[in-house]
């Protein structure tokens, strides 16, 4: 299967900076890669889908791109609800999987 | 809007089996266009695609669970289900359902989740 490989595991920024997330598949995923934003206690919400479309009502602080087999999160301007655990997922190759995950710290 | 959510036992016993539901409202099921999707979270392992049916009845599962599950589609009931059989310990996780779009969209909306606990 597809090893979906996140890094940081966690990444400490300041509100206001800008915070770049990487993701790195083992094969080709061509630009079929999702980031979600997971909060304690919450299901895993959709940011970015096809590698670089932000879901309906995310902010354009959100951006995705990448293909092929690197991938890149950025959130511009940090927030203080942007604190979370954010994980990357393929669809491309069967069966979809998913990275480690995040976690984006004060 | 559509949404799920995720209802039945929060605890197995090894070796039984696991009967999970999702129901959808704010949409049909049958619709189309849309695969129902359940993915599992184990506190340590993270993330685990487990599988998805389409309204037709055709199903897609992970390898990794062999036959051990089965994922049915109620449409009159705007529900799908999950079953897990010859559950343990590793089993124990919160699970979720969702569904994913057949053009490419991932996974939206998600269920809240539910959390399933095997033990003696």
């Amino acid at each position: 299967e597809t090893v979906m490989t996140q890094s940081p595991a966690t990444l400490s920024v300041s509100p206001g900076e800008r915070a770049t997330l990487s993701c790195r598949a083992s094969e080709s995923v061509s630009s079929n890669l999702a980031w979600y934003q997971q909060k304690p206690g919450q299901a895993p919400k959709l940011l970015i889908y096809g590698a670089s479309t932000r879901a309906t009502g995310i902010p354009a602080r959100f951006s995705g791109s990448g293909s092929g087999t690197e991938f890149t999160l950025t959130i511009s301007s940090l927030q203080s609800e942007d604190f979370a655990v954010y994980y990357c997922q393929q669809y491309s190759n069967w069966p979809q999987t998913f990275g480690q995950g995040t976690k984006l710290e004060i | 809007q559509v949404q799920l959510q995720e209802s039945g036992p929060g605890l197995a016993k090894p070796s039984q089996t696991l009967s999970l539901t999702c129901t959808v409202s704010g949409g049909s099921i049958s619709s189309g266009g849309y695969y129902w999707s359940w993915i599992r979270q184990h506190p340590v392992k993270g993330l685990e695609w487990i599988g998805y049916i389409y309204d037709s009845g055709s199903t897609y599962y992970n390898p990794s669970f062999k036959t051990r599950v089965t994922i049915s589609v109620n449409t009159s009931k705007n529900q799908f289900s999950l079953m897990v059989r010859s559950v343990t310990a590793a089993d124990t996780a919160v699970y979720y359902c969702a569904r994913e779009s057949l053009a490419g969209e991932a996974l939206d909306p998600w269920g809240q989740g539910t959390l399933v606990t095997v033990s003696s």
